[in-house]
């Protein structure tokens, strides 16, 4: 069945580490997304991607980085210059087409700051 | 730049209450609606969507939403709830034949139906 892979569901990571979350989808989609969740703020955009090699900030970038080298696969490193990682990271990807399906999503990484 | 709001943080219901969700965007062009469901543990799934047409949209599960254009508003309806319906439920937006497909949540209202 075609859909999006997150990997690993939980993740945990002391201060001052690095760290990637893993997102592959086997959909054939364009564009790819990352989101990320916080209790009462809902989902926020952190990078997103509509081509391989290319890839724009949303809202809230600082301390994040992503690459696309493949049509597959859009990983999503937190950095050490975030200052508040502990979070739920939702992977998402979507065709072009005016924005009329909305997006796939995967099931997500919870990320604790240890 | 666009927003939106979702004015009912939580909600509490009992089994067979209607419920209505409310959303409003801001936004001047043509737009897409969305609403997406995350039930307890489980990915975010869509529920609905407007892009052209009937206003009065209708999704999986009993759900409804209607779009009105001159209140920016895209409120989404259940006439009975059940105890499954339990989950946080999310408004989105995004602007229709933009370059991108770049969907902008609401803050999502937690909905918790007691059976």
């Amino acid at each position: 069945d075609g859909g999006i892979t997150q990997s690993p569901k939980y993740l945990f990571r002391k201060e001052g580490q690095n760290v990637t979350l893993s997102c592959e989808q086997n959909l054939n989609h364009d564009a790819m997304y990352w989101y990320r969740q916080d209790p009462g703020q809902g989902l926020r955009l952190i990078y997103y991607s509509q081509i391989v090699n290319d890839f724009q900030k949303g809202d809230i970038a600082e301390g994040y980085s992503v690459s696309r080298e493949k049509k597959e696969s859009f990983p999503l490193t937190v950095t050490s210059a975030q200052k508040n990682p502990t979070a739920f990271y939702l992977c998402a990807s979507s065709i072009h087409d005016r924005g009329r399906r909305g997006y796939t999503f995967g099931s997500g990484t919870r990320l604790t700051v240890v | 730049a666009q927003s939106v709001s979702q004015h009912n943080h939580h909600v509490i219901l009992s089994e067979a209450a209607s419920l209505e969700l409310g959303c409003n965007y801001s936004y001047g062009g043509t737009v897409n609606l969305f609403w997406y469901v995350q039930y307890p543990g489980q990915h975010l799934q869509l529920l609905l969507k407007y892009f052209s047409g009937d206003p009065l949209v209708k999704g999986i599960k009993g759900f409804e939403a209607e779009f009105i254009k001159s209140k920016f508003s895209f409120n989404l309806r259940k006439p009975s709830v059940q105890w499954s319906d339990t989950a946080e439920y999310f408004c989105a937006v995004s602007n229709y034949g933009g370059a991108t497909n770049k969907l902008i949540f609401g803050t999502g209202t937690l909905l918790a139906v007691q059976p």
